[in-house]
C-alpha cells in the first residue's frame, strides 16, 4: 500500500521552462512534507519543505504547493536548468496512533534539455 | 564538516550469506535511519536508531536488523540473504528523532548490494 505516490516516473522539460513534479498522499495525518533531489551515485539531498499549515513555500527557483483537501503537493522549478536533472523524491511525515511515519514516494526522474 | 559516510560502497554476496553495512553520521547527529531503495519502490524505511535504541521500525522481516553505538555510528545486518535483497541501502542522519517537525535527513551515498 503506497501511501505516497509519484505517478510520473519521468519528466522531460526544455531549459528555461517550468518543471512541475507532482506527489499524492493518502493519509490525512501527514503534516509535514519534504522534497529531496538525488543525483546518480549520491544520496538524496534535502531541497525544500512545507508544513500543513501553509499552502506554499518558496526558495529561489523552487516552490512547493500543498493542497490538503486534494492530498496533493507539487514542486515547481522555474526556470529549469540542466543541472536540475536528477531524481526527485517527495516525503510525507506525521504521527498517527503514536506511530511516526516518514514515507518517501517512488521518485520522478527529471531531465532538463539544453 | 564531513557528511554521512557509508561503507562499503559495493558488495556482492550469494544467497544464504549474511552482510553487515556501516554508517557514520554527521558529527553531532544522534539519529540514524536506514532505507532500502529498489527500482519502482522508492525509499522503503527499515528502521531508525537514536541514542543506541531502535525508535522506529518499518515493515521488513526479522532478517534485517541494526544497532547503534555510543558514538552514533550504526550498522545494519541482513542474514540469510535472498535475491530480492539486492538494492541500494541508504543511511540518513539527523540532529534529532525523525518525530521532530522539520526534521531534515542527510543521506550517505549508499551501499549497493547485489545478491547472486
Amino acid at each position: 500500500d503506497q501511501q505516497v505516490k509519484q505517478n510520473s516516473p519521468s519528466l522531460s522539460v526544455q531549459e528555461g521552462r517550468i518543471s512541475i513534479l507532482n506527489c499524492d498522499y493518502t493519509n490525512s495525518m501527514f503534516d509535514y512534507f519534504l522534497w529531496y533531489k538525488k543525483y546518480p551515485a549520491e544520496g538524496p539531498t534535502f531541497l525544500i519543505s512545507i508544513s500543513s499549515i501553509k499552502d506554499k513555500n518558496e526558495d529561489g527557483r523552487f516552490t512547493v504547493f500543498l493542497n490538503k483537501s486534494a492530498k496533493h503537493l507539487s514542486l515547481h522549478i522555474v526556470p529549469s536548468q540542466p543541472g536540475d536533472s536528477a531524481v526527485y523524491f517527495c516525503a510525507a511525515t506525521g504521527t498517527t496512533s503514536g506511530t511516526y511515519k516518514y514515507i518517501f514516494g517512488t521518485g520522478t526522474r527529471l531531465k532538463v534539455l539544453a | 564538516k564531513a557528511g554521512v559516510t557509508q561503507t562499503p560502497r559495493y558488495l556482492i554476496k550469494t544467497r544464504g550469506q549474511q552482510v553487515t553495512l556501516s554508517c557514520s553520521p554527521i558529527s553531532g547527529h544522534r539519529s540514524v535511519s536506514w532505507y532500502q531503495q529498489t527500482p519502482g519502490q522508492g525509499l522503503q524505511f527499515l528502521f531508525e536508531y537514536f541514542s543506541e535504541t531502535q525508535r522506529n521500525k518499518g515493515n521488513f522481516p526479522g532478517r534485517f536488523s541494526g544497532r547503534q553505538f555510543s558514538n552514533s555510528r550504526s550498522e545494519m545486518n541482513v542474514s540469510t540473504l535472498e535475491l530480492g535483497d539486492s538494492a541500494l541501502y541508504l543511511c540518513a542522519s539527523a540532529r534529532g528523532l525523525s518525530t521532530k517537525a522539520k526534521n531534515i535527513q542527510y543521506f550517505g551515498a549508499g551501499t549497493r548490494l547485489s545478491v547472486l
